[in-house]
């Protein structure tokens, strides 16, 4: 079955630690990825994505994610948090094989930060 | 200027009652989406609209039924709602076909309660 891994739940960073949020999938084929931030109350935003080309990709916010298509791996990566990164964080492939753009998402990691 | 608008923000209502939440974007997409976050934040996706053509409908109860009036709007309408309806549901959109390399801009979410 088609399945997205986020294998850290819960994790808590001091402010100016450097993070990396796990993300794995379980299929092979065209994927694009994406990770997205959910704020405590709000909506989801996108933080970066990849399609193709440079698989170190930037995104907002200081945040940058690396694809490695052996390990099937997207992780998020912060070189120093800060408070304002608390948050749910999301990872999320669409297919190139899905009948349309269906987003389907890890479990989320849950980043709190200390000031 | 709200990209993606939902309304309303959030819904307490009883058991076996019918609700419908409304969702609107003005970015001029044309595909839309409906995704339910259950209470252990799992996102998952229910429908697609392309243009008020329905494209994916991901195993969701009959008495969840998605009404686009136009490619602007998409609504969600259920009936003789069940306790494990209480989730956040989000409304997305994305600007052509819903083509797996298009980005999803959410909305804020409606938080609904069954009781």
């Amino acid at each position: 079955a088609q399945s997205v891994s986020q294998h850290n739940h819960h994790v808590i960073l001091s402010e100016a630690a450097s993070l990396e949020l796990g993300c794995n999938y379980s299929y092979g084929g065209t994927v694009n990825l994406f990770w997205y931030v959910q704020y405590p109350g709000q909506h989801l935003q996108l933080l970066l994505k990849y399609f193709s080309g440079d698989p170190l990709v930037k995104g907002i916010k200081g945040f940058e994610a690396e694809f490695i298509k052996s390990k099937f791996s997207f992780n998020l990566r912060k070189p120093s948090v800060q408070w304002s990164d608390t948050a749910e964080y999301f990872c999320a492939v669409t297919r190139s094989q899905n009948a349309g753009n269906m987003l389907t998402f890890g479990g989320g990691t849950r980043l709190m930060v200390k000031p | 200027d709200t990209a993606v608008s939902q309304t309303p923000k959030y819904l307490v209502t009883q058991m076996g009652n019918d609700k419908s939440i409304k969702c609107e974007q003005n970015l001029g997409h044309d595909t839309m989406y409906w995704y339910k976050q259950d209470s252990k934040k799992f996102l998952k996706i229910m429908f697609s609209y392309n243009n008020k053509e329905l494209i994916i409908n991901e195993t969701v109860p009959n008495r969840f039924s998605p009404k686009s009036p136009d490619k602007a709007h998409l609504n969600l309408h259920i009936n003789s709602l069940e306790l494990g309806d209480s989730a956040v549901y989000f409304c997305a959109s994305s600007p052509l076909r819903g083509g797996y390399q298009e980005t999803q801009y959410f909305g804020p979410g409606t938080r609904l309660l069954v009781l």
